[in-house]
Protein backbone atom coordinates (compact mmCIF):
# COMPACT_ATOMS: atom_id res chain seq x y z
CA UNK A 1 0.00 0.00 0.00
CA UNK A 2 1.48 3.19 -0.70
CA UNK A 3 2.88 5.21 2.39
CA UNK A 4 3.19 9.46 3.23
CA UNK A 5 6.73 9.57 4.93
CA UNK A 6 7.54 12.31 7.96
CA UNK A 7 11.07 12.68 8.54
CA UNK A 8 12.88 12.87 10.71
CA UNK A 9 10.99 10.85 13.37
CA UNK A 10 12.39 12.86 16.10
CA UNK A 11 13.05 16.15 16.48
CA UNK A 12 14.81 18.08 18.99
CA UNK A 13 15.07 21.89 18.97
CA UNK A 14 15.82 24.78 21.62
CA UNK A 15 13.06 26.88 22.31
CA UNK A 16 12.92 30.11 20.33
CA UNK A 17 14.10 28.32 17.39
CA UNK A 18 12.79 27.53 13.76
CA UNK A 19 11.82 24.24 12.44
CA UNK A 20 10.70 22.73 9.36
CA UNK A 21 8.85 19.23 9.38
CA UNK A 22 9.07 17.60 6.30
CA UNK A 23 6.46 15.36 4.63
CA UNK A 24 5.73 13.60 1.19
CA UNK A 25 2.43 12.71 0.02
CA UNK A 26 1.07 9.76 -1.79
CA UNK A 27 2.38 10.59 -4.99
CA UNK A 28 -1.27 11.25 -7.06
CA UNK A 29 -3.10 12.57 -4.08
CA UNK A 30 -3.73 16.48 -3.60
CA UNK A 31 -5.20 17.45 -0.39
CA UNK A 32 -2.46 17.66 2.09
CA UNK A 33 -3.38 17.94 6.36
CA UNK A 34 -1.34 18.34 9.15
CA UNK A 35 -2.17 17.21 12.58
CA UNK A 36 -0.81 17.43 15.71
CA UNK A 37 -0.80 15.09 19.37
CA UNK A 38 0.39 16.37 22.41
CA UNK A 39 1.52 13.42 24.68
CA UNK A 40 -1.76 12.00 26.19
CA UNK A 41 -4.22 14.00 24.37
CA UNK A 42 -6.40 13.89 21.48
CA UNK A 43 -4.99 14.00 17.56
CA UNK A 44 -5.86 17.73 16.68
CA UNK A 45 -6.37 19.06 13.15
CA UNK A 46 -4.07 22.22 12.22
CA UNK A 47 -4.21 22.83 8.47
CA UNK A 48 -5.36 21.34 5.25
CA UNK A 49 -3.86 22.26 1.64
CA UNK A 50 -4.98 22.09 -1.65
CA UNK A 51 -3.89 23.75 -4.98
CA UNK A 52 -1.17 25.61 -3.34
CA UNK A 53 -3.10 27.30 -0.88
CA UNK A 54 -4.54 26.87 2.81
CA UNK A 55 -7.73 25.56 2.68
CA UNK A 56 -9.01 25.32 6.03
CA UNK A 57 -7.06 25.77 9.23
CA UNK A 58 -7.94 25.55 13.16
CA UNK A 59 -6.93 27.83 15.51
CA UNK A 60 -4.34 26.32 17.00
CA UNK A 61 -2.77 27.25 13.35
CA UNK A 62 -1.62 30.98 14.12
CA UNK A 63 1.28 33.09 12.95
CA UNK A 64 3.95 31.22 13.93
CA UNK A 65 2.88 28.32 11.50
CA UNK A 66 3.24 27.93 7.89
CA UNK A 67 2.88 25.50 5.10
CA UNK A 68 4.67 24.90 1.44
CA UNK A 69 4.74 22.74 -0.89
CA UNK A 70 8.21 23.81 -2.48
CA UNK A 71 8.84 21.36 -4.87
CA UNK A 72 5.84 19.40 -5.64
CA UNK A 73 6.49 16.61 -3.88
CA UNK A 74 7.70 17.81 -0.44
CA UNK A 75 4.92 19.39 2.03
CA UNK A 76 6.29 20.98 5.06
CA UNK A 77 4.94 22.39 8.52
CA UNK A 78 7.22 25.27 9.55
CA UNK A 79 7.18 26.84 13.06
CA UNK A 80 8.64 29.89 13.03
CA UNK A 81 9.85 30.08 16.54
CA UNK A 82 8.60 27.38 18.90
CA UNK A 83 7.78 27.30 22.30
CA UNK A 84 7.65 24.78 24.96
CA UNK A 85 3.64 23.98 24.03
CA UNK A 86 4.82 23.07 20.62
CA UNK A 87 6.34 19.85 21.69
CA UNK A 88 3.89 16.89 20.38
CA UNK A 89 4.09 14.41 17.62
CA UNK A 90 3.24 16.39 14.07
CA UNK A 91 1.55 13.81 11.75
CA UNK A 92 0.89 14.50 7.91
CA UNK A 93 -1.55 13.09 5.79
CA UNK A 94 -2.98 13.30 2.58
CA UNK A 95 -5.93 12.39 0.35
CA UNK A 96 -7.11 11.66 -3.54
CA UNK A 97 -10.14 13.69 -3.08
CA UNK A 98 -11.68 16.40 -1.03
CA UNK A 99 -14.40 14.45 -0.06
CA UNK A 100 -12.67 11.25 -0.82
CA UNK A 101 -12.70 9.52 2.87
CA UNK A 102 -9.86 7.25 3.20
CA UNK A 103 -7.37 9.94 4.22
CA UNK A 104 -3.73 8.26 4.75
CA UNK A 105 -1.35 9.14 7.78
CA UNK A 106 2.38 9.39 7.77
CA UNK A 107 4.14 7.74 11.01
CA UNK A 108 4.81 11.19 12.29
CA UNK A 109 7.57 13.29 14.03
CA UNK A 110 8.29 13.71 17.77
CA UNK A 111 9.25 17.38 18.00
CA UNK A 112 10.58 18.11 21.60
CA UNK A 113 10.96 21.85 22.68
CA UNK A 114 13.74 22.07 25.49
CA UNK B 1 -18.90 23.37 16.55
CA UNK B 2 -18.76 18.71 16.08
CA UNK B 3 -17.18 17.49 19.19
CA UNK B 4 -16.58 13.53 20.00
CA UNK B 5 -16.55 11.83 23.04
CA UNK B 6 -15.16 8.61 23.88
CA UNK B 7 -16.12 7.66 27.32
CA UNK B 8 -13.97 4.84 28.54
CA UNK B 9 -10.40 5.57 28.64
CA UNK B 10 -9.21 2.14 29.20
CA UNK B 11 -10.95 -1.16 28.64
CA UNK B 12 -9.67 -4.77 28.82
CA UNK B 13 -10.48 -7.85 27.03
CA UNK B 14 -9.60 -11.21 26.95
CA UNK B 15 -7.88 -13.13 24.25
CA UNK B 16 -9.94 -14.41 21.95
CA UNK B 17 -13.07 -12.68 23.16
CA UNK B 18 -14.98 -9.62 22.00
CA UNK B 19 -15.21 -6.06 23.52
CA UNK B 20 -16.76 -3.05 22.20
CA UNK B 21 -15.78 0.59 22.22
CA UNK B 22 -18.37 3.78 23.07
CA UNK B 23 -18.24 7.01 20.86
CA UNK B 24 -20.86 9.45 20.88
CA UNK B 25 -20.63 13.00 18.83
CA UNK B 26 -22.27 15.57 18.36
CA UNK B 27 -23.52 17.56 15.35
CA UNK B 28 -25.90 19.58 13.30
CA UNK B 29 -25.36 18.16 9.81
CA UNK B 30 -27.31 15.22 8.49
CA UNK B 31 -24.27 14.11 5.65
CA UNK B 32 -20.81 13.17 6.99
CA UNK B 33 -18.72 10.31 8.28
CA UNK B 34 -17.15 8.44 11.16
CA UNK B 35 -14.10 6.25 11.36
CA UNK B 36 -12.23 4.47 13.73
CA UNK B 37 -8.58 5.15 13.87
CA UNK B 38 -5.63 2.28 15.56
CA UNK B 39 -2.81 4.00 17.32
CA UNK B 40 -0.20 0.88 18.38
CA UNK B 41 2.57 2.06 20.45
CA UNK B 42 4.26 3.18 16.96
CA UNK B 43 2.14 6.07 17.31
CA UNK B 44 1.19 5.47 13.74
CA UNK B 45 -2.65 6.19 13.06
CA UNK B 46 -4.26 3.34 10.99
CA UNK B 47 -7.19 3.46 9.73
CA UNK B 48 -9.60 0.47 10.90
CA UNK B 49 -13.06 1.29 9.63
CA UNK B 50 -15.51 4.04 8.55
CA UNK B 51 -19.01 4.65 8.13
CA UNK B 52 -20.98 6.82 5.80
CA UNK B 53 -23.98 8.76 7.54
CA UNK B 54 -26.56 8.09 4.51
CA UNK B 55 -25.82 4.51 4.90
CA UNK B 56 -27.92 2.94 7.23
CA UNK B 57 -25.92 -0.91 7.40
CA UNK B 58 -23.20 -1.06 9.40
CA UNK B 59 -20.02 -1.39 8.52
CA UNK B 60 -17.59 -4.59 8.57
CA UNK B 61 -14.23 -5.02 8.20
CA UNK B 62 -13.24 -8.94 9.54
CA UNK B 63 -13.15 -8.75 12.73
CA UNK B 64 -13.84 -5.19 13.39
CA UNK B 65 -17.45 -3.94 13.03
CA UNK B 66 -19.50 -1.11 14.05
CA UNK B 67 -23.08 -0.26 15.44
CA UNK B 68 -24.18 3.07 13.89
CA UNK B 69 -27.17 4.82 15.92
CA UNK B 70 -27.71 7.66 13.91
CA UNK B 71 -30.64 9.24 15.80
CA UNK B 72 -28.97 8.44 19.08
CA UNK B 73 -25.65 10.09 17.53
CA UNK B 74 -23.25 6.90 18.52
CA UNK B 75 -21.02 5.16 16.67
CA UNK B 76 -19.87 2.07 19.02
CA UNK B 77 -16.57 -0.18 18.07
CA UNK B 78 -17.02 -3.95 18.07
CA UNK B 79 -14.00 -6.16 18.56
CA UNK B 80 -14.57 -10.23 17.41
CA UNK B 81 -11.85 -12.69 17.94
CA UNK B 82 -9.75 -10.09 20.20
CA UNK B 83 -6.13 -10.38 19.72
CA UNK B 84 -2.86 -9.71 21.17
CA UNK B 85 -1.85 -7.12 18.11
CA UNK B 86 -5.11 -5.09 18.59
CA UNK B 87 -4.25 -3.90 21.87
CA UNK B 88 -3.79 -0.19 20.81
CA UNK B 89 -5.01 3.44 21.72
CA UNK B 90 -7.96 3.54 20.10
CA UNK B 91 -9.55 7.05 18.03
CA UNK B 92 -13.01 7.92 16.61
CA UNK B 93 -13.68 10.54 14.65
CA UNK B 94 -15.70 12.63 12.84
CA UNK B 95 -15.61 14.44 9.14
CA UNK B 96 -18.41 16.98 8.40
CA UNK B 97 -19.58 16.70 4.61
CA UNK B 98 -18.09 20.37 3.28
CA UNK B 99 -14.85 20.31 4.79
CA UNK B 100 -11.90 17.81 5.16
CA UNK B 101 -10.95 18.49 8.95
CA UNK B 102 -11.40 15.31 11.15
CA UNK B 103 -12.28 16.34 14.98
CA UNK B 104 -11.21 12.97 17.19
CA UNK B 105 -12.60 11.89 20.61
CA UNK B 106 -10.02 11.37 23.44
CA UNK B 107 -9.09 7.56 22.42
CA UNK B 108 -9.60 4.23 24.44
CA UNK B 109 -6.94 2.66 25.45
CA UNK B 110 -7.57 -1.30 24.51
CA UNK B 111 -5.72 -3.88 26.99
CA UNK B 112 -5.79 -7.54 25.55
CA UNK B 113 -4.88 -10.31 27.79
CA UNK B 114 -2.99 -13.75 26.52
Amino acid sequence: EPEVTQTPSHQVTQMGQEVILRCVPISNHLYFYWYRQILGQKVEFLVSFYNNEISEKSEIFDDQFSVERPDGSNFTLKIRSTKLEDSAMYFCASTLGQLNEKLFFGSGTQLSVL
Amino acid sequence: AQTVTQSQPEMSVQEAETVTLSCTYDTSESDYYLFWYKQPPSRQMILVIRQEAYKQQNATENRFSVNFQKAAKSFSLKISDSQLGDAAMYFCAYRGNAGNMLTFGGGTRLMVKP
